[in-house]
C-alpha cells in the first residue's frame, strides 16, 4: 500500500514568488492535515481537510491556503514568499477524524532565496 | 504557535540503557501520539493513546497517556544505535482535529 506521496521533494523559490505544494494521501484516507516544520518553530499546524471542506487552520498569514480535490489529493499554496517560509512542509493523512494518528509523508523541503 | 513542553531537548545515552522522556501542556487532550522522524523524512508513528491512564506498548517503547490528560510519558528499554533521531509527541485537541506537537527530544545513543 503506497504511503503518502509529497512532490516535489525539494524547491528553491525567489522571495515574491508563488509556489504549490502537492500531496497525494494514502488511498482510502480523506483527512489530510499540513505542517511547518523549522528548526526554531519545530512543527506548525498549517490546516486540515476532510471530504473537500477546511476543517481547522491554524495561525498562518492569509498568503498560505491549501484546498482538497474530490480524489482526497490535496495542494497547499504559498504566495509572496518571504525567507521566513523557509522549511519541511509536510503532509499528513488519516483515515477520518485524525483520532488514529496521522501517516506523514517525506516532506517539501521549500528554500526561499 | 501553540507547542507542548517537551523534555528533556536532547540526550546521549549508551546502548543498553533505557531512556525516559515526557509531554506536558496546560490543555487536556483527547488523544497522545508518539512519533519519531528520522533526518530527511517524514515523523513515523510509534504509538497512539485513547483514554486517560492508558498504557501501551510497541515492542521495546512504552507510552502512557497521564491521568489529568495533560501529559504523556514514553520510554524505550535497551536502546540500540537505530533509535536515534527525534522524538515528538503530539496531543489532539479537545473538540477539534487539529494536533499540537511537542517541541521534540534529540535522542543520540552511543555504542
Amino acid at each position: 500500500k503506497a504511503g503518502v506521496t509529497q512532490t516535489p521533494r525539494y524547491l528553491i523559490k525567489t522571495r515574491g514568488q508563488q509556489v504549490t505544494l502537492s500531496c497525494s494521501p494514502i488511498s482510502g484516507h480523506r483527512s489530510v492535515s499540513w505542517y511547518q516544520q523549522t528548526p526554531g518553530q519545530g512543527l506548525q499546524f498549517l490546516f486540515e481537510y476532510f471530504s473537500e471542506t477546511q476543517r481547522n487552520k491554524g495561525n498562518f498569514p492569509g498568503r498560505f491556503s491549501g484546498r482538497q480535490f474530490s480524489n482526497s489529493r490535496s495542494e497547499m499554496n504559498v504566495s509572496t514568499l518571504e525567507l521566513g517560509d523557509s522549511a519541511l512542509y509536510l503532509c499528513a493523512s488519516s483515515l477520518g477524524a485524525g483520532r488514529y494518528g496521522y501517516t506523514f509523508g517525506s516532506g517539501t523541503r521549500l528554500t526561499v532565496v | 504557535g501553540q507547542q507542548l513542553n517537551q523534555s528533556p531537548q536532547s540526550m546521549f545515552i549508551q546502548e543498553g540503557e533505557d531512556v525516559s522522556m515526557n509531554c506536558t501542556s496546560s490543555s487536556i487532550f483527547n488523544t497522545w501520539l508518539w512519533y519519531k522522524q528520522d533526518p530527511g523524512e517524514g515523523p513515523v508513528l510509534l504509538i497512539a493513546l485513547y483514554k486517560a491512564g492508558e498504557l501501551t506498548s510497541n515492542g521495546r517503547l512504552t507510552a502512557q497517556f497521564g491521568i489529568t490528560r495533560k501529559d504523556s510519558f514514553l520510554n524505550i528499554s535497551a536502546s540500540i544505535p537505530s533509535d536515534v533521531g527525534i522524538y515528538f509527541c503530539a496531543g489532539q485537541v479537545s473538540g477539534t482535529y487539529k494536533y499540537i506537537f511537542g517541541t521534540g527530544t534529540r535522542l543520540k545513543v552511543l555504542a
